[in-house]
């Protein structure tokens, strides 16, 4: 079972480049979510879904956006790169929002913008 | 606004009993997950308390107090591979998980 897989898992961007990460799920999950791991911050959420068609804001948004077109697939871009955009990326996808349903991450994207 | 306090770090002999503590102060509470994630890894979970009490699991356990707002992991039989980073989580209404900042465990010999 491949569960989340994200792709690509390192990345080297230049200040102003765009980019897309891409996070699939075979979990038939309904909810997906971007976060960033940060040294000394946690897990930040960027955006997230909750069914296909669906995206929110989550805590720190800016500068990202995202599209879930594909109930198995959410797509984190970046328009315009910047150093402050340097961080470990994960995905998540989970059953419901519900309790006791844990959260299935990807292994992660590493970015890092000079 | 949400937010979960958990030591930073700490340091635990193998074989011994560790606790990692969590206080969290959010608005439509109902339950807290805690997470392990290993260094260079990704975060994978290991509990849920959705009702007050002592949930274990093998050789962890996780307890809930919703009157104090606090929560703890507990593991028990420490070995080397325990050496990661635990997170707690709050649950939330409808919305996503809000984590803490997490405490890093050294397991030493």
């Amino acid at each position: 079972n491949a569960g989340v897989t994200q792709t690509p898992k390192f990345r080297v961007l230049k200040t102003g480049q765009s980019m897309t990460l891409l996070c699939a799920q075979d979990m038939n999950h309904e909810y997906m979510y971007w976060y960033r791991q940060d040294p000394g911050m946690g897990l930040r959420l960027i955006h997230y879904s909750v069914g296909e068609g669906t995206t929110a804001k989550g805590e720190v948004p800016d500068g990202y956006n995202v599209s879930r077109l594909k109930k198995q697939n959410f797509l984190l871009g970046l328009e315009s790169a910047a150093p402050s955009q340097t961080s470990v990326y994960f995905c998540a996808s989970s059953y419901t929002a519900g309790e006791g349903y844990g959260y299935t991450f990807g292994s992660g994207t590493r970015l890092t913008v000079v | 606004g949400q937010s979960l306090e958990q030591p930073s770090e700490v340091t635990a002999v193998e074989g011994a009993i560790v606790q990692i503590n969590c206080t969290y102060q959010t608005s439509g509470f109902y339950g807290l997950s805690w997470y392990q994630q290993h260094d260079g890894g990704a975060p994978t979970f290991l509990s849920y308390n959705g009702l007050d009490g002592l949930e274990e699991t093998g050789r962890f356990s996780s307890f809930l107090s919703r009157s104090d707002s606090y929560g703890y992991l507990l593991l028990q039989e420490l070995q080397m591979k325990d050496s990661a980073s635990y997170f707690c989580a709050a649950h939330s209404g409808n919305t996503p998980l809000v984590f803490g900042k997490g405490t890093r465990l050294s397991v030493i010999a």
